[in-house]
């Protein structure tokens, strides 16, 4: 079956120290891949997406994700983590016109 | 960002009731999806729109129905409401199913009692 799979539910995290959240895709033929971010009680907001191309995606906010056929993974990484970036994000997968969602992972942020 | 607007935006109603949730978009987009997000389970795709009384089923689509008479405007009905269905909306739109990102609203937070 088609899915995405975020394999951290829950990440901590230092400020200023680097981040890298996970995702894994199975689907017959390369996806569409997104990362969301959502803040508390908001919505989600894209950070990024890739469609085909350069395997080095760069989004908003510092973020960017490389995408690995080889090993099905779509990362999302950051250099360096700001307080603000606490939040839950989730990887998506959009194949036939659909989005499928990974379970998510929050991420906390500690000074 | 996108212009999407969810109504209400908090509802608190009782098990056996009807509710109605709308999404209103100034996009212009021809698809439209509503999605539910519960803990562990990312956001699921209840029922997606792609014109104006074009509606499909999503991936947890029992006790929902749809509705959309305008392109603007995309609403969720749920008949009669159970606890199960506590849980927070989001509605989605996008220019094309395939290719394009989808955007989303503010989400409405509905609790059953």
């Amino acid at each position: 079956a088609q899915s995405v799979t975020q394999p951290d539910i829950h990440i901590t995290v230092s400020e200023g120290a680097s981040l890298e959240l996970r995702c894994n895709y199975s689907y017959g033929a390369t996806p569409y891949l997104f990362w969301y971010v959502q803040s508390p009680g908001q919505g989600l907001q894209l950070l990024l997406k890739y469609f085909s191309g350069d395997t080095l995606v760069q989004g908003i906010k510092g973020f960017e994700a490389e995408f690995k056929r080889s090993q099905s993974s779509f990362n999302l990484r950051k250099p360096s983590v700001h307080w603000s970036d606490a939040a839950e994000y989730f990887c998506a997968g959009l194949s036939w016109g659909k989005l499928q969602f990974g379970a998510g992972t929050q991420v906390v942020v500690t000074p | 960002d996108a212009g999407i607007t969810q109504s209400p935006r908090h509802k608190v109603t009782e098990t056996g009731t009807p509710v109605t949730l709308r999404c209103h978009q100034t996009e212009n987009h021809r698809y439209m999806y509503w999605y539910r997000q519960d803990p562990g389970h990312g956001l699921r795709l209840i029922h997606y729109s792609y014109g104006v009384k074009d509606t499909d089923k999503g991936e947890v689509s029992d006790g929902y129905s749809v509705s959309r008479s305008k392109t603007e405007d995309f609403l969720l009905t749920l008949e009669s409401a159970t606890s199960s269905q506590t849980s927070v909306y989001f509605c989605a739109i996008s220019g094309t199913a395939s290719t394009d990102t989808q955007y989303f609203g503010p989400g409405t937070r509905l609790t059953v009692l």
